[in-house]
């Protein structure tokens, strides 16, 4: 069973389009969090929701909209994709308490944007 | 600002040889440490993780070190074989745990 499952895969989509990428964990975790990886391979956090709680908003441009429906769940829709917003994203979660502070990362959402 | 670096950006060894990748972190107090191995179209994977009052980790032939005077994490993988062949990640975390910082990763090749 997988534990983090992101979709699609892969993204290929003109500028100005608004895009949605779907992330899934099945290990009861209470934490969840979007990253960006970078051509630079650079990665970098984007969001972090506790208990479905927005707890970090690194400075994401406002087109960059999380959503998390229920614990298991951590969505990103990104409206008016620019070029630069081409990169890999990862969703990622994790226990943060009792010394458990493993984060489990999906697959990553390539993303491309013309 | 906070700021991670890892001595370099590729690393390449013989197999057999301990592989030594570096991790140097300034303007954080981390209470914990941890590295990650990232292979080529996937996500990272968790190896180990370091809290602030400990100063040596092992699991099999992976070990930490940490040294929060130097601000300093060294990673060890001894009897390096091609498959540890992988981009390897530092990454701290605050109390919380809900902030990562992840340096830029050093690209270990393990040649035969």
């Amino acid at each position: 069973d997988t534990a983090v499952s992101q979709t699609p895969k892969y993204l290929v989509t003109q500028m100005g389009n608004d895009k949605s990428i779907k992330c899934e964990q099945n290990l009861g975790h209470d934490t969840m969090y979007w990253y960006k990886q970078d051509s630079k391979k650079f990665l970098k956090i984007m969001f972090s929701y506790n208990n479905k709680e927005l707890i970090i908003n690194e400075t994401v441009p406002n087109r960059f909209s999380p959503k998390s429906p229920d614990k298991a769940h951590l969505n990103l829709h990104i409206n008016s994709l620019e070029l630069g917003d081409s990169a890999v994203y990862f969703c990622a979660s994790s226990q943060p308490a009792g010394g458990k502070e493993t984060q489990y990362f999906g697959p990553g959402t390539r993303l491309l944007v013309l | 600002s906070q700021k991670i670096e890892q001595n370099s950006e590729a690393l390449n060894i013989q197999e057999g040889k301990t592989a030594t990748l570096t991790c140097n972190y300034t303007n954080y107090s981390p209470a914990y440490l941890q590295w990650y191995r990232q292979d080529p179209g996937r996500g990272p994977v968790f190896l180990l993780l370091i809290r602030e009052n400990e100063k040596e980790k092992r699991k099999e032939r992976l070990k930490v070190t940490f040294d929060t005077t130097l601000k300093q994490s060294l990673f060890h993988i001894t009897a390096s074989q091609p498959a540890d062949s992988a981009t390897y990640l530092c990454a701290l975390l605050n109390t919380g745990g809900f902030k990562t910082i992840f340096g830029a990763g050093t690209r270990l090749f393990v040649k035969a």
